[in-house]
């Protein structure tokens, strides 16, 4: 089992682009959470999909930011016209199902930098 | 809301010495409470899940509690190693409503050779 993959590690962008982040779960694995975790800071949860659903996206920003998990292909998180202060780590985490009894897995995480 | 706090912030010990983490959280209604390793620059790696049931889990070296009516969590680290420095990060789930997971700032460690 290759675990929660994440690419690209390190991602650069200019201000103003569009930056695509990719989360493959583990396998079996069909629930996928966003954490976006701020320099010196902790990790906050973004978003909660299942297979083409969005569960809970209480953690995103209104504008800008979007997720997907399509039935087929890994998720997707997409920040348009991105500025400095999107400069984060953004980790995945899948599990099987929804219980909460469940242990998260977290993939190493893809690094943005917006210049 | 369900708020974490990890204290302290950071911590230098000398290799050999024993070490206790702290881990606090203000609504006991948690499934579970989960112990992360961060490595500068890396991925999340689970230590230690402890259901809400449980009153601690091991692992080797390491030995975490849970004191769900007071809030509180730590995690023990028997003879530290150098490899041991890291940042540790404690996160708890909800029982009820967000099923995400709520993190604490965590613990830099860093074991002194």
């Amino acid at each position: 089992n290759a675990g929660v993959m994440q690419n690209p590690r390190h991602l650069v962008r200019r201000r103003g682009q569009e930056a695509r982040l990719r989360c493959s779960p583990m396998k079996g694995h069909s629930h996928v959470y966003w954490y976006r975790q701020l320099p010196e800071e902790g990790l906050k949860f973004m978003v909660y999909l299942q297979k083409e659903n969005i569960i809970d996206e209480s953690g995103m920003p209104k504008e800008r930011f979007s997720a997907e998990f399509p039935k087929e292909g890994p998720s997707i998180l997409r920040i348009q016209q991105v500025v400095r202060g999107d400069s984060a780590a953004y980790f995945c985490a899948s599990s099987p199902y929804q219980t909460g009894n469940t242990e998260a897995f977290f993939g190493q995480g893809t690094r943005l930098t917006v210049v | 809301k369900q708020e974490v706090t990890q204290i302290p912030a950071a911590l230098s010990v000398p290799e050999g010495e024993n070490l206790v983490l702290n881990c606090s959280f203000t609504d006991s209604a948690i499934y579970n409470l989960q112990w992360f390793r961060q490595d500068p620059g890396k991925g999340l790696t689970s230590l230690l899940l402890i259901q809400s049931s449980q009153r601690e889990q091991t692992s080797g070296r390491l030995n975490a509690s849970l004191d769900k009516s007071s809030g509180r969590s730590t995690l023990y680290i028997a003879a530290s190693q150098p490899g041991d420095s890291a940042t540790y990060l404690c996160a708890v789930r909800p029982a009820t409503g967000a099923n995400n997971l709520f993190f604490g700032t965590g613990t830099r460690l860093t074991v002194i050779p």
